[in-house]
C-alpha cells in the first residue's frame, strides 16, 4: 500500500512556458501533500506544504507565484512552474502523508524537468 | 531554521557493517527519520524514531539521542544492492521534513 504516484516522469520545455507536475495517492488519502526540489548529488529541499482546500505553505526563498501548488483533493496536488527558465531544471519530487496515522511520508518517483 | 549533517561519502565491503552518522539542530523537533534514496528514484522510508534508543528492523537499526541531537543508521551484513544514498530527515511539527545531504554509500567486493 501506500503508493504515490508523479505524472510525467520526465518533461523537457522551452524557456519562458510554463509546466504541470501532478502527485497522486493511489491508494490512500492524503491530508497532506509536499513539493520537494533536488539538485544533482544534493538532498532533498522542501519547496513547500500543501494541505487539501487550503493554500500552499511556502518555504523561505521559494516564489509562490513561480511555483504554483494547487491540492483540490485528497488524492491529488499539482505543481505548475511558471515561466521556466534553465534554472529551474531539477528534480522535483512530491510526497504525501495521510490519515492512516502512520508517520511517514510517502514518495513519488519524481520529475525530471529540463527546461531548454 | 534547522542544521543537519552527515558525512557525504562512505565506502564499506560487502558482508561488514557501517554506521551512517547524523548531527542535527533544530527547534520543534519531533521525530528523525531515514530513508535510502537509489539514483534517479525516490527516497523510501527505512526507519524512525522519536525517543532516545535504538530502533532494530533486521539488518537495519537506526539510533536517536535526543539530548546530543545525533542519530545514526547502522546496515549489517553490507550487501552490494545497498550502495545507494542515506537521507537523514528531521521531523518539525506536525509534518515538515527537513533532509540532511544525504551519505552516499559504496558497497563494495
Amino acid at each position: 500500500g501506500a503508493v504515490v504516484s508523479q505524472h510525467p516522469s520526465r518533461v523537457i520545455c522551452k524557456s519562458g512556458t510554463s509546466v504541470k507536475i501532478e502527485c497522486r495517492s493511489l491508494d490512500f488519502q492524503a491530508t497532506t501533500m509536499f513539493w520537494y526540489r533536488q539538485f544533482p548529488k544534493k538532498s532533498l529541499m522542501l519547496m513547500a506544504t500543501s494541505n487539501e482546500g487550503s493554500k500552499a505553505t511556502y518555504e523561505q526563498g521559494v516564489e509562490k507565484d513561480k511555483f504554483l501548488i494547487n491540492h483540490a483533493s485528497l488524492t491529488l496536488s499539482t505543481l505548475t512552474v511558471t515561466s521556466a527558465h534553465p534554472e529551474d531544471s531539477s528534480f522535483y519530487i512530491c510526497s504525501a502523508s495521510g490519515t492512516s496515522g502512520r508517520l511517514e511520508q510517502y514518495f513519488g518517483p519524481g520529475t525530471r524537468l529540463t527546461v531548454t | 531554521g534547522q542544521n543537519i549533517d552527515q558525512p557525504t561519502e562512505m565506502t564499506a565491503t560487502e558482508g561488514a557493517i557501517v554506521q551512517i552518522n547524523c548531527t542535527y539542530q533544530t527547534s520543534g523537533f519531533n521525530g528523525l527519520f531515514w530513508y535510502q534514496q537509489h539514483a534517479g528514484e525516490a527516497p523510501t522510508f527505512l526507519s524512525y524514531n522519536v525517543l532516545d534508543g535504538l530502533e532494530e528492523k533486521g539488518r537495519f537499526s537506526s539510533f536517536l539521542s535526543r539530548s546530543k541531537g545525533y542519530s545514526y543508521l547502522l546496515l549489517k551484513e553490507l550487501q552490494m544492492k545497498d550502495s545507494a544514498s542515506y537521507l537523514c530527515a528531521v521531523k518539525r511539527g506536525a509534518n515538515n521534513l527537513f533532509f540532511g545531504t544525504g551519505t552516499r554509500l559504496t558497497v563494495i567486493p
